[in-house]
């Protein structure tokens, strides 16, 4: 069936530091959705993609939907501690307007 | 406003009993969503209301889980003989259409003993 692959699974980072993730799949996807989740709390959406091609920002974070429609990548510059939590890539599964689809994760760690 | 809310935030039961979920959706959000996530994994999706309806159930495990949503607001999931593989985290979300952003609620923990 229709799966997504993030990688890495976690990262541990210093302070001020770039990062990076991507979530690939073997099937092509209309939507790539980028959510962040601390613990205690569900999924908050960060950046939504809707166009192959497609680089969007948000703040410090910049995202883009693979030309091939089958992966994305998240981007934060100059990470804080507050960037810490749980990354994942999502988006629409078998065509259904409701059913998401989610990567594992990547866990990310600021050291201050 | 108020966001997505759910009820309890945690619940301990003993395998074999019944236990009923509940989510209050965003005010005015006609599509709402049920996911389980397990430890270390992300959200899997359940259940999807248009309204009162259900439009997707495909995600349901087996016939122990069932959801409704009469008044086409509030939704319950309900679990019957519970086991202790259904212990996870149920999350909820609403969207003002289907297909719009999923906002999603801080979940409940339902542990299986």
């Amino acid at each position: 069936g229709q799966q997504l692959n993030q990688s890495p699974q976690s990262m541990f980072i210093q302070e001020g530091e770039d990062v990076s993730m991507n979530c690939t799949s073997s099937s092509i996807f209309n939507t790539w959705l980028w959510y962040k989740q601390e613990p205690g709390e569900g999924p908050v959406l960060l950046i939504a993609l809707y166009k192959a091609g497609e680089l969007t920002s948000n703040g410090r974070l910049t995202a883009q939907f693979g030309i091939t429609r089958k992966d994305s990548f998240l981007n934060i510059s100059a990470s804080i501690p507050s960037d810490v939590g749980i990354y994942f890539c999502a988006s629409h599964y078998g065509g259904s307007q409701g059913n998401l689809i989610f990567g594992k994760g990547t866990k990310l760690s600021v050291k201050p | 406003g108020a966001g997505v809310s759910q009820t309890p935030s945690n619940k301990v039961t003993e395998k074999g009993k019944y236990v009923e979920l509940r989510c209050d959706p965003i005010s005015g959000h006609t599509a709402l969503y049920w996911y389980r996530q397990s430890l270390g994994q992300g959200p899997e999706f359940l259940i999807y209301f248009q309204g009162t309806g259900a439009a997707d159930d495909s995600g349901l495990p087996n016939d122990r889980f069932f959801a409704v949503r009469p008044e086409g607001s509030v939704s319950t999931l309900k679990i019957q003989r519970t086991e202790r593989g259904d212990s996870a985290v149920y999350l909820c979300a609403s969207s003002p259409r289907g297909g719009d952003v999923q906002y999603f609620g801080p979940g409940t923990r339902l542990t299986v003993t």
